[in-house]
């Protein structure tokens, strides 16, 4: 069965220091792997995925993740982090085995202090 | 919000009664999803479409029957609501990977803008 687990439920990181929020996945075959922002009272919008090719991916907002697919991680990074970065952010894979269920993380909360 | 709308947005109802959601996309995705999101569980996955009439449960889907008998729409039922569904529902809508001609699908999903159910 398809899992995703997100260690920590909250990450502080000060305005211009660099972030990670954390993803781990289980899941048979090879995984698509997505990462997704919520800001309060809206949905959420897709940052960045993994579907194949190099581990490095950069998306939107100057996000970047890491696939490691011995440790089964996706970890969200940024270099540089911002006061509008503050969010809760999910991580998501899909099996790539038929059915296309995308499960999602609890989800982390970053807090980023000015 | 990528041509998904969610009615209602809100909506309180008692326990016991029938309630049903709706998703309507414009974009002609085939894969549709509801999922309901709580604290400290994310999102967890109720129902999926892979196309009309074509349906498959998720995570948690006791309680919760969906129908789809249009491309564009996928209806969420609560037959008999219960306050443990009190939540906040989202859709969201997929083309599913694989190519369209010279095009390649997306993989990601789009979600609407959430509705917020009460039971009391």
């Amino acid at each position: 069965a398809q899992s995703v687990a997100q260690p920590e439920d909250q990450v502080n990181v000060a305005e211009g220091n660099p972030l990670t929020v954390k993803c781990t996945y289980s899941v048979s075959g090879n995984p698509y792997l997505f990462w997704y922002v919520q800001y309060p009272n809206r949905g959420l919008q897709f940052l960045l995925k993994y579907i194949t090719g190099d581990n490095l991916v950069k998306g939107s907002y100057g996000f970047e993740a890491e696939f490691n697919k011995s440790q089964t991680s996706f970890h969200l990074k940024k270099p540089s982090a911002l006061v509008s970065d503050s969010a809760l952010y999910f991580c998501a894979v899909r099996a790539n085995t038929g059915g296309f269920k995308t499960i999602f993380g609890a989800g982390t909360r970053l807090f980023v202090k000015a | 919000d990528a041509g998904i709308t969610q009615s209602p947005r809100h909506k309180v109802t008692e326990t016991g009664t029938p309630v049903t959601l709706r998703c309507h996309q414009t974009e002609n995705h085939r894969y549709m999803y509801w999922y309901r999101q709580d604290p400290g569980h994310g999102l967890r996955l109720i129902h999926y479409s892979y196309g009309v009439k074509d349906t498959d449960k998720g995570e948690v889907s006791d309680g919760y029957s969906v129908s789809r008998s249009k491309t564009e729409d996928f209806l969420l039922t609560l037959e008999s609501a219960t306050s443990s569904q009190t939540s906040v529902y989202f859709c969201a809508i997929s083309e599913g990977g694989g190519r369209a001609g010279n095009r390649p699908r997306n993989t990601e999903a789009f979600f609407g803008q959430g509705t917020r159910l009460t039971v009391v």
